[in-house]
């Protein structure tokens, strides 16, 4: 079975703080993806990243950043310089790389982070 | 490029009626898949459809359906509605050549049973 943990309930910061997401994943499939989703006030989860477990290479788009480490089963995501417009839940999430995994995302609780001017 | 739709955007409905909520997906998109969003579970699988073939399943009871059309437009049906269907309903929509697409999501409907 899978299982993704998001251990931060809430986070608040003031605007220009980095504040990092923490998502540990637990599976025994050997190839899996993970995921970065935003989901703001009006519903739709948002796509941010994926990232296969071969790839453990680290990645940053903008002020977005990603530190994958599959001997730790962590894959945590860092905002630089948070805006109020950052405010939203962050979920990640774990699926089975190919196989019968069509369309299933295992979801971690979600972290809510509130960004204050 | 226009992104899933999903309709109705709010829907109230008594215990023991029925609903069936709407989604489009994104053109060229095949695969549909559903998920309940609650405070409490959190995000879940309901199932997923590609060709109209329901491909993958999650844990729930029957009176949850769905189906796809050969538009790719998909609906879901729940009958005999209990208080604790109450939810944030999302749909999504990929490509789904394989397992592990990124998925595109809409903006739910919010389904409250009284």
């Amino acid at each position: 079975a899978q299982k993704v943990t998001q251990a931060q309930t809430e986070i608040s910061v003031v605007e220009k703080e980095d504040v990092t997401l923490d998502c540990v994943y637990e599976t025994r499939d050997t190839t899996y993806y993970l995921f970065w989703y935003k989901q703001p006030p009006s519903g739709e989860l948002v796509f941010l990243i994926r990232r296969n477990s071969f790839d453990e290479q680290n990645e940053i788009s903008g002020r977005y950043s990603w530190n994958f480490q599959k001997s730790t089963s962590s894959f945590n995501f860092t905002i630089t310089a948070s805006q109020v417009v950052d405010s939203a839940v962050y979920f990640c999430a774990l699926t089975q790389a190919g196989g019968t995994s069509y369309g299933k995302l295992t979801f971690g609780q979600g972290t809510i982070l509130t960004v204050h001017p | 490029k226009a992104g899933v739709t999903q309709t109705p955007r709010y829907l109230i409905k008594t215990r023991g009626q029925q609903v069936t909520l709407s989604c489009s997906p994104i053109s060229g998109h095949r695969s549909v898949s559903w998920y309940q969003q609650t405070p409490g579970q959190g995000l879940q699988f309901l199932f997923e459809y590609f060709s109209e073939t329901q491909r993958n399943k999650g844990n729930f009871p029957g009176r949850f359906s769905g189906r796809q059309f050969s538009n790719s437009r998909s609906e879901m049906n729940v009958s005999t509605l209990e208080l604790g269907d109450s939810a944030l309903y999302l749909c999504a929509s990929s490509l789904a050549s394989f397992g592990g697409e990124k998925l595109f999501f809409g903006s739910g409907t919010q389904l409250s049973v009284l």
